[in-house]
């Protein structure tokens, strides 16, 4: 069993368009993570939940909206696609805020 | 905010060399986790430091904190072929209302060429 799950893998979508990634894990942690990758592999934070409570909220446009309906799922909704959006967005969790991520395989996002 | 300076970014090698990453850092962290990726896959967790000086072996792979815990290396001796990867630190918060954040280095690509 995946113990981070997140789809779809790859999105191909237009500029302007809203698309969804959902994530789910099963390792019984209380805080999920979204990540995004950019072109260069460097990793920066996104958003934080601890047991379905926005914890981190670093500075992303308001396009961006998480939703935790309980601590094993975490989705992001992203509204009016920008070329700049594409990235692969990585959901990830921990049984602690300082322990060791567990990461998703990551979702490709491509604006065209 | 917390910057962790990551090199070199690129890094690429015969089999059998030796080879060290470096993580640097104005800031304290309470700990250091290094993680290597894969194409398609999320990182993986390799090790965590904790304390300052503290070094740990993973087989061919050498990790060091440093003394002041504001940075870490990551040595690896006679490099193979299945060590190719993207490896990233990442410094771990442990205060105020930034508990729970990890900072991450800019991530090295490691190519080792049989």
């Amino acid at each position: 069993d995946t113990a981070v799950s997140q789809t779809p893998k790859y999105l191909v979508t237009q500029m302007g368009n809203d698309k969804s990634i959902k994530c789910e894990q099963n390792l019984g942690h209380d805080t999920m993570y979204w990540y995004k990758q950019d072109s260069k592999k460097f990793l920066k934070i996104m958003f934080s939940y601890n047991n379905k409570e926005l914890i981190i909220n670093e500075t992303v446009p308001n396009r961006f909206s998480p939703k935790s309906p309980d601590k094993a799922h975490l989705n992001l909704h992203i509204n009016s696609l920008e070329l700049g959006d594409s990235a692969v967005y990585f959901c990830a969790s921990n049984p602690f805020p300082t322990g060791e991520l567990f990461f998703g395989e990551g979702s490709r996002l491509t604006v065209l | 905010t917390q910057l962790l300076e990551q090199s070199p970014q690129f890094l690429s090698i015969q089999e059998g060399e030796n080879l060290t990453v470096y993580c640097n850092s104005s800031s304290v962290f309470s700990s250091l986790q290094w993680y290597r990726q894969e194409p398609g896959e999320g990182p993986v967790l390799l090790v965590t430091v904790v304390t300052g000086g503290e070094v740990k072996k993973l087989k061919r792979l050498t990790f060091q904190f440093g003394d002041a815990r504001k940075d870490s290396s990551l040595h690896i001796t006679a490099a193979q072929p299945g060590d190719t990867g993207l490896y990233l630190c990442a410094g771990v918060n442990a205060g105020g209302t930034s508990y729970g954040k990890l900072t991450f280095g800019q991530g090295t690509i490691l190519t080792v060429h049989p």
